[in-house]
């Protein structure tokens, strides 16, 4: 199976800031990574998608980048609504799995 | 808009079985491969299944093979997981999730395995 490791596992930040997450593959995915945003008893909500495609009505802010095996994720303006924690996932391969998750907390 | 709705969760003991469902509207269900996805409490996101738009390829998870059956009935817009031979590690919330370009997301059912 492909393995997935984002960094860091959790992150403080403030309001307005410039925040960047990585994600790191166990074999090269090509593309094939997807982020996604949960917050607290909800379920999963698709941000990007193929590494750098940001999924329609998604703030701008958000963006992703990368190909291979090392792949970020940057939100530009900090916002309130945006903390929350942060999953990729690779569709390289049916057998999907995830980042063990970032957990992006207020300063 | 693409709706998934999840039910037949609940508290079962180790050893039980229960069959989730998923019920697909705002979109051409058959047309679109599936998966369930669970998230243990206080854990991150574990992929569980996939299944093609015609059943044709499915996969499992090493954790659940030979207990979890995946299944879909087109002609009813649904999704099935029949799990048994539970186990505690089996707690969690189950998602379904349809497959085009990333997951979209029900908003999960609880299964609570425990004696």
């Amino acid at each position: 199976d492909i393995q997935m490791t984002q960094s860091p596992s959790s992150l403080s930040a403030s309001v307005g800031d410039r925040v960047t997450i990585t994600c790191r593959a166990s074999q090269s995915i090509s593309t094939y990574l997807n982020w996604y945003q949960q917050k607290p008893g909800k379920a999963p909500k698709l941000l990007i998608y193929a590494a750098s495609s940001l999924q329609s009505g998604v703030p701008s802010r958000f963006s992703g980048s990368g190909s291979g095996t090392d792949f970020t994720l940057t939100i530009s303006s900090l916002q309130p609504e945006d903390f929350a924690t942060y999953y990729c996932q690779q569709s390289y391969s049916t057998l999907y799995t995830f980042g063990q998750g970032t957990k992006l907390e207020i300063k | 808009e693409v709706q998934l709705v999840e039910s037949g969760g609940g508290l079962v003991q180790p050893g039980g079985s229960l069959r989730l469902s998923c019920a697909a509207s705002g979109f051409t269900f058959s047309s679109y491969s599936m998966n369930w996805v669970r998230q243990a409490p206080g854990k991150g996101l574990e992929w569980v299944s996939y299944i093609s738009s015609s059943s044709s390829t499915i996969y499992y998870a090493d954790s659940v093979k030979g207990r979890f059956t995946i299944s879909r009935d087109n002609a009813k817009n649904s999704l099935y997981l029949q799990m048994n031979s539970l186990r505690d590690e089996d707690t969690a919330v189950y998602y379904c999730a349809r497959d085009n370009l990333g997951l979209s997301w029900g908003q999960g059912t609880l299964v609570t395995v425990s004696s």
